[in-house]
């Protein structure tokens, strides 16, 4: 499966401030995932967008996908401190028989500043 | 809301040792995985399994490595021999079935080889 590329590596804001991070891809893909990571935790699953998608809501969360420039983009709105992570897409090749093998790049560290 | 477990949380163990890491998944769930992250860097994909074998493996999953679903709950993650260099915090994830693509990480099993 291919690696998803973040971008920007890092990324401080103020609370309350949206916070927009990118991903990049090589190959087509069946659907794309983003992650989160707190320090040295467990990655937690945030949302999926399928290759037939554009856009899609989860709380405060906001994906987009533009399978033409093969990219996504994660928009947090109104962020918190507790939104202090790093962030990483995962997406999956399309037509693979990888079982689901998620392959993570460096991520964006986003930090909130209370 | 159910979630993957993993026992112990912290590991030490002498170089040359054997070590068994254990997991929980998500008991309806039909895919597992191993994930480890060295200290500072990004979370990598060991092995995937399915149908009581693995389905892939990385280049890390050496010999030294193993995998087995004793019982149909637990999961587990041997390393024969271990070296300095599996020190890192190691992730089992769980996935419900094939088109459904999120996984669902545990909390992590830092390991420590001295």
């Amino acid at each position: 499966s291919q690696q998803g590329e973040e971008d920007p590596q890092a990324l401080s804001i103020q609370e309350g401030e949206n916070a927009t991070m990118n991903c990049s891809y090589k190959t087509s893909i069946n659907n794309l995932q983003w992650y989160r990571q707190n320090s040295g935790r467990g990655l937690v699953h945030l949302i999926l967008i399928r290759s037939n998608e554009r856009e899609k809501h989860s709380g405060r969360l906001r994906v987009t996908l533009d399978t033409s420039k093969k990219s996504s983009s994660l928009l947090i709105t109104a962020s918190r401190a507790a939104d202090t992570a790093s962030y990483f897409c995962a997406p999956e090749d399309a037509g693979g028989t990888s079982y689901g093998k998620l392959t993570f790049g460096q991520g964006t560290i986003l930090t909130v500043h209370p | 809301e159910p979630e993957v477990t993993q026992t112990p949380s912290h590991q030490v163990t002498q170089m040359g040792q054997e070590v068994i890491l254990r997991c929980v998944p998500i008991s309806n769930h039909l895919y597992f995985y191993w994930y480890r992250q060295i200290l500072g860097q990004k979370v990598e994909f060991l092995v995937s399994f399915y149908n009581n074998e693995i389905s892939e493996k990385s280049e890390i999953f050496d010999d030294q490595f193993s995998v087995e679903r004793p019982d149909g709950s637990n999961f587990t993650l041997k390393i024969r021999s271990t070296k300095l260099e599996d020190s890192a915090m190691y992730f089992c994830a769980s996935r419900s079935w094939v088109s459904s693509y999120e996984q669902y990480f545990g909390p992590g099993t830092r390991l420590t080889v001295t």
